[in-house]
């Protein structure tokens, strides 16, 4: 099954807005809207911030964003604070075995 | 408010079984899909196992034939049975619920540790 891929790092100063990619998203009917988003704090269990592409669940500040375009998905952080230096995971579901996909990850540092 | 807890982590040597629970409160499993997920010692995240509300269950190709998930609905809990052990089983396995509609994982326990070495 094909991989999802995403940058090993990404940084920002406080204040700025940075862009996480995540390339390889299915274009089949499983794949092409179900693309969701985690944030995992160092220590801490992952926690969801986008599903659907780019929809927040309640309680998730509106500083995250999420978009897809074609075979590629982005979360985009705005008005970076120091609490957002984490790893980000996106994932996607598959028609096969596995079930789901996730991305490599990305580690997200605030300056 | 609704949580997972899972237990039953430890060091086991390689070909060993070890079973991990997830107690859920604040909802029915029952009426879930309820997932395993792991992660390897500095290492991203992989899906293991999920059972439906069917009762359905799937697994990745590495824990098909070794691991079997289930759940107790009076208990409220899923469990991971991991028989035959292997030094890449190594990892953090965290709870998930599921939710079909989103194909999303919504919620996640704080994970327990299975370390495979002799």
């Amino acid at each position: 099954q094909s991989a999802l891929t995403q940058p090993a790092s990404v940084s920002g100063s406080p204040g700025q807005s940075i862009t996480i990619s995540c390339t390889g998203i299915s274009n089949d009917i499983t794949g092409y809207k179900y693309v969701s988003w985690y944030q995992q704090l160092p220590g801490k269990a992952p926690q969801l911030m986008i599903y659907d592409i780019s929809n927040r669940p309640s309680g998730v500040s509106n500083r995250f964003s999420g978009s897809k375009s074609g075979d590629t998905a982005s979360l985009t952080i705005s008005g970076l604070q120091a609490e957002d230096e984490a790893n980000y995971y996106c994932s996607s579901c598959t028609a096969s075995n596995p079930l789901v996909l996730f991305g490599g990850g990305t580690k997200l540092t605030v300056l | 408010e609704a949580q997972l807890v899972e237990t039953g982590g430890g060091l086991i040597q390689p070909g060993g079984s070890l079973r991990l629970s997830c107690a859920a409160s604040g909802f029915a499993v029952s009426s879930n899909y309820m997932s395993w997920v792991r992660q390897a010692p500095g290492k991203g995240l992989e899906w293991v196992s999920i059972i439906y509300s069917d009762t359905s269950t799937y697994y990745t190709d590495s824990a098909r034939g070794r691991f079997t998930i289930s759940r107790d609905s009076f208990k409220n809990t899923v469990y991971l049975q991991m028989n035959g052990l292997r030094a890449e089983d190594t990892a953090v396995y965290y709870c998930a619920r599921w939710v079909g509609l989103a194909r999303t994982f919504d919620m996640w326990g704080q994970g327990t540790m299975v370390t495979v070495s002799s």
